[in-house]
């Protein structure tokens, strides 16, 4: 079975300062570990995920097998951050597999 | 830019009585999901369609939830004989081919079971 874990159900800091939110993993087999994002009154979007190694919004997420874990960094976070984040898994080549999502963290970016 | 559309935003049901949630995937995309999230838990998926069928399905997606794609362009959730604990978010998100194609996901609707 596959679990993601996200422990902190919120998240508040003050812009500018570094962010983190953090998302642990446990699955069997090789995996692929997403970042969802979900602004306000508005739908799920993918923010990122560890295969593109990309940096999208200041955000950056790398994936550590030894500790099973994808957290969700940004060096100075801004207003517009906040919102819910979701940390999501599927099987490494699974393209039509259900992705298994954490519980979310809610990131409030205080003035 | 498309987007995934959802009708109704919010549906009121008896319990007992079916529903079916509706969703317009992306036109050219060929993957299509349901998730659901009860108010304060995870998003769950519920099940995956590929190529007219069923392609994976979770151990919440029961007899009573059935898919379908009737014409094309819709893809529908029916649940049968709607509990109380049916009561939650209900998202839709579609995929196109390649394996690095990302789900877009709908807006959702909310069900509430009375």
């Amino acid at each position: 079975a596959q679990r993601v874990t996200q422990p902190e159900k919120l998240l508040s800091v003050f812009k500018g300062a570094p962010v983190e939110l953090k998302c642990n993993y446990s699955y069997s087999g090789s995996p692929e570990l997403f970042w969802y994002v979900q602004y306000s009154r508005q739908r799920l979007q993918l923010l990122l995920r560890h295969i593109s190694r990309e940096s999208i919004k200041g955000f950056t997420a790398d994936l550590n097998k030894g500790e099973t874990s994808f957290h969700l960094k940004k060096p100075f976070a801004q207003e517009e951050d906040s919102a819910m984040y979701y940390c999501a898994l599927r099987r490494a080549g699974g393209g039509a597999d259900g992705l298994t999502f954490g519980k979310g963290t809610h990131l409030i970016i205080q003035p | 830019e498309p987007e995934v559309t959802q009708t109704p935003s919010h549906q009121v049901t008896q319990m007992g009585q079916e529903v079916i949630l509706r969703c317009v995937p992306i036109s050219n995309h060929l993957y299509f999901y349901w998730y659901r999230q009860i108010l304060g838990q995870k998003v769950e998926f519920l099940v995956s369609f590929y190529n007219n069928e069923i392609s994976e399905k979770s151990e919440i997606f029961d007899d009573q939830f059935s898919v379908e794609r009737p014409d094309g362009s819709n893809f529908t959730l029916k649940i049968r004989s709607t509990k109380l604990e049916d009561s939650a978010m209900y998202f839709c998100a579609s995929r196109g081919a390649g394996q690095d194609n990302e789900q877009f996901f709908g807006p959702g609707t909310r069900l509430t079971v009375l």
